[in-house]
Formats: structure tokens, sequence, C-alpha cells
């Protein structure tokens, strides 16, 4: 039984190219929550999504950052115009059900140059 | 003030002590418990799940939650160098429409243990 994936496990941008992170959940689970982990800290709340709906997005910068789950494929967390403070590793954790147990993937780690 | 405080340490200690690894929280919302251990460039991995109050072991593990002093703990017996990581603490509860699950973390405890 695959555990979560994540894709690509490091990303390379330059300031305003647009970044793209991949996250497919455990079998089974249609619960999906991204988190970001800055140098140094612990991991922040970005989002969470069920198949075709956002539930929860009060961790997500205003602006540039968007995320999506569709009905078939991975759930997609979308940088726009990065710049150099987006670098972090982001983490997508899946789970059978709300408030159920998470499980992580091995992180995508984005360096913006 | 941080909702979840987590001293990061680094913790370094002799092969077969006793580690001690605590967080403290502020919202008496949060009503489920968990320890995740991450080893470095990996994500994060589960250790244990607790609900509410008490206390919850599993082999070398125990885990400690004082609802009343909003503070939980980790206890790790016989530690072992390969149990070398960063320990996060992490929380959630309800919320005004249900239990979304997100989790809210501490800063992260950086364990070293010398063989």
């Amino acid at each position: 039984n695959a555990g979560v994936m994540q894709n690509p496990r490091h990303l390379v941008r330059r300031r305003g190219q647009e970044a793209r992170l991949r996250c497919s959940p455990m079998k089974g689970h249609s619960h999906v929550y991204w988190y970001r982990q800055l140098p140094e800290e612990g991991l922040k709340f970005m989002v969470y999504l069920q198949k075709e709906n956002i539930i929860d997005e009060s961790g997500m910068p205003k602006e540039r950052f968007s995320a999506e789950f569709p009905k078939e494929g991975p759930s997609i967390l979308r940088i726009q115009q990065v710049v150099r403070g987006d670098s972090a590793a982001y983490f997508c954790a899946s789970s059978p059900g709300p408030g159920e147990t998470q499980y992580f993937g091995p992180g995508t780690r984005l360096l913006v140059l | 003030q941080k909702e979840v405080e987590q001293d990061p340490g680094p913790l370094s200690v002799p092969e077969g002590a006793i580690v001690s690894l605590n967080c403290t929280y502020s919202n008496s919302a949060f009503q489920y418990f968990m320890w995740y251990r991450q080893y470095s460039r990996k994500g994060p991995e589960l250790l244990m799940y607790t609900y509410s109050s008490g206390n919850k072991e599993d082999g070398r593990f125990t885990a400690q939650v004082d609802k009343s002093s909003k503070y939980i703990s980790l206890f790790i017996r016989d530690s072992q160098p390969s149990d070398s990581a960063t320990y996060l603490c992490a929380m959630s509860g309800l919320s005004g429409s249900g239990n979304t699950g997100k989790l809210i973390f501490g800063q992260g405890t950086t364990l070293q243990v010398k063989p």
C-alpha cells in the first residue's frame, strides 16, 4: 500500500516563475492537507481539501497561492510569480476523513533563485 | 504568543537514557494530540496519537496529555542513536463548524542520542 506521494521532490524556480506541486494521497483517502515548513520552523497549515472542494484555506497567503483537488488526479498546490520567501519544504498529508490520522508525504523542497 | 510552544533544543543524551519532550499550548479547544518524528529532509512520521487527557504507551514511547495544565509530553525509554531526529508535537480540535482536522504544530525539538 503506497503512502502519500509527492512530486517533484526538489524544484528550482527563478523569481517570477510558477511552481506546481503535486500530491497523490494514500489509497482510500479523500482528504488532503498542505503544510509549509520554513527553515528552523515547524509546519504551518495552509489548506485542507476534499475531492473538488476547498474546505479550509485559512492558512493560505491571500495572493499568488492556490490549491485544487480534482475528481481525478492528484492535488495541486500552485504558486504564481514565486519570490525568494516562498523557498521552503511543502508537505502534503492525507487522511480517510476529517479529524482522522494524517499521513505525510516526503515533501517538495522549493528553492527560488 | 504561539498557540503551541516547544523548546527547539537541541537535546543531546547518551544512548540508553530516558528522554522527555514536551509542549505547552494555549487553546483549550484542542482535543487531539500527536507526536511526529521527522528525520532530516524527510516527511513527518506519526509516532503517537492521543485523544483528550491520559497516557498512551507503545513500545519504548509513552505519550501523556494533561489538559488541565495544557501540557503534553513524550517519553522515550532506552533511547537509541536511531532515535536521533526532530520531534514535533501537533494538535487539533473542534472548530465552530466541526473538526476540520488541521494540525497546529510546535516548532520541533531536535534530539541527538550519542552512542
